[in-house]
């Protein structure tokens, strides 16, 4: 059974850092992209980062850029995100989910249940 | 970047057909995904490149892909249906995921 479950969140002041970590299993973690979304309270689903199968390839939604790494361990089948200079605007439900990727196109088959991450004083 | 536009709200009642638009500049020419939320859950995948159910979907649920609008049809509604529905597709301009804003369906 595909699973992945998220960790790391919680209340960080703004300007701060935190870093979330996502345990998969039940799939071949190294052989698929991987990917973060988040769900601000009350909102829609956003895009935030995703990363190649062997990690050589990164990508980031602009508002995130240059605040936030995304990292992966293949040998531990764990996936990371590395958040610094927090805004307010950065509080969400974040999700860890499998990419499937290909030519232009990509799509996300399964989800953890999330981590909320709160910026607030 | 590419925007996805989708209805905040649909209703139906219970046993008749939801249809969940989610429009775009020439949509059909792209491949549409689409996710069910329900209060307090993860997304769930339940039709992926136009009209694939994932192993598990119900057959009640089914897309399509045409001209400037992709639906997604759920035929027979029942109470657990009730949920946030979002569309997404790969923006090609940008080279990034892109979400519709997302569309609750209420059952009466």
């Amino acid at each position: 059974e595909v699973q992945m479950v998220e960790s790391g969140g919680g209340l960080v002041q703004p300007g701060g850092s935190m870093r979330l970590s996502c345990a998969a299993s039940g799939f071949t973690f190294s052989s698929y992209w991987m990917s973060w979304v988040r769900q601000a309270p009350g909102k829609g689903l956003e895009w935030v980062a995703s990363i190649k199968e062997d990690g050589s390839e990164t990508d980031y939604v602009a508002s995130v850029k240059g605040r936030f790494t995304i990292s992966r361990d293949n040998a531990k089948n764990s996936l990371s995100l590395q958040m610094s200079s927090l805004r307010a605007e950065d509080t969400a439900v974040y999700y860890c989910a499998r990419d499937r990727r290909g030519s232009r196109v990509a799509h996300f088959d399964y989800w953890g249940q999330g981590t909320l991450v709160t910026v607030s004083s | 970047s590419y925007v996805l536009t989708q209805p905040p709200s649909v209703s139906v009642a219970p046993g008749k057909t939801a249809r969940i638009t989610c429009g775009g500049n020439n949509i059909e020419n792209k491949i549409v995904h689409w996710y069910q939320q329900k209060s307090g859950q993860a997304p769930l995948l339940v039709i992926s490149y136009d009209t694939d159910r994932p192993s598990g979907i119900p057959e009640r649920f089914s897309g399509s892909n045409s001209g400037n609008t992709a639906t997604l049809t759920i035929s027979s509604v029942e109470a657990g249906d009730e949920a946030d529905y979002y569309c997404q597709v790969w923006d090609s301009t940008d080279d990034h995921v892109v979400f519709g804003g997302g569309t609750k369906l209420t059952v009466l």
